[in-house]
């Protein structure tokens, strides 16, 4: 059980191109989602929250306009990287929580984005 | 801030032998702390948690052991396997929130 979906796995595209991911809870409602991205040796960066049918709430430094969230349901939620640049490039992960204590998140498998 | 830090970036062990992996905090309000295996290019899975209530919790080949007034915490991984080679996360959680904290990770290479 727990198990979180990210679609696609990898996708190149070019600067100034728009790219969006999903990610699915298979097996669980997930009342709270998180997107994170991971630089090379680096630990994951908490992007935003976001809860089902409200507005996602973004970390300090992250920029909303570009980074577009959308929780639609209790299993999808997608990230959209508007006008992507080269530095857009990384790997994003999601994580879904069912809620309640202890707050456990599963994470997805990752998505590898290029920008060209 | 580094709130979570993993200090060793890496640790190399032979099968059999035991791995510890060390994290440390300097947030005296997390409460739930927990550790995630990750393969390069996957997400990270979840590996075993402890609750700031306990000084220790044991599943099996993993046991995390918690020093709360040192605020530090390890995973013991007896007896190391070949499989278990990947980066070791280690991350906490502040009562109430569902947020993650995350240190910069830990590779672990165990050599056959």
């Amino acid at each position: 059980g727990a198990v979180v979906s990210q679609h696609p796995s990898w996708v190149i595209c070019k600067s100034g191109t728009s790219v969006k991911i999903e990610c699915r809870s298979l097996d669980f409602q997930a009342t709270t989602m998180f997107w994170y991205r991971q630089f090379p040796k680096q630990s994951l960066m908490l992007m935003a929250t976001s809860n089902e049918g409200s507005k996602a709430t973004y970390e300090q430094g992250v920029e909303k306009d570009k980074f577009l969230i959308n929780h639609a349901s209790l299993t999808l939620s997608t990230l959209t990287v508007t006008s992507a640049h080269p530095e857009d490039s990384s790997f994003y992960i999601c994580s879904a929580s069912p809620g309640g204590l202890p707050y456990e998140q599963y994470f997805g498998p990752g998505t590898r984005l290029t920008v060209t | 801030d580094q709130q979570v830090k993993q200090n060793s970036p890496s640790l190399s062990v032979q099968e059999g032998r035991i791995s510890i992996l060390n994290c440390d905090y300097t947030n005296s309000m997390f409460d739930y702390f927990l550790w995630y295996k990750k393969y390069p290019a996957e997400g990270p899975t979840f590996l075993i948690s402890i609750s700031s209530i306990k000084d220790k919790n044991e599943d099996g080949r993993f046991t995390v052991f918690l020093n709360k007034s040192a605020k530090h915490l390890s995973l013991h991984i007896v007896p190391s396997q070949p499989g278990d080679s990947a980066v070791y996360f280690c991350a906490a959680q502040k009562g109430g929130s569902e947020k993650l904290v995350f240190g910069k990770g830990m590779k672990l290479t165990v050599n056959p």
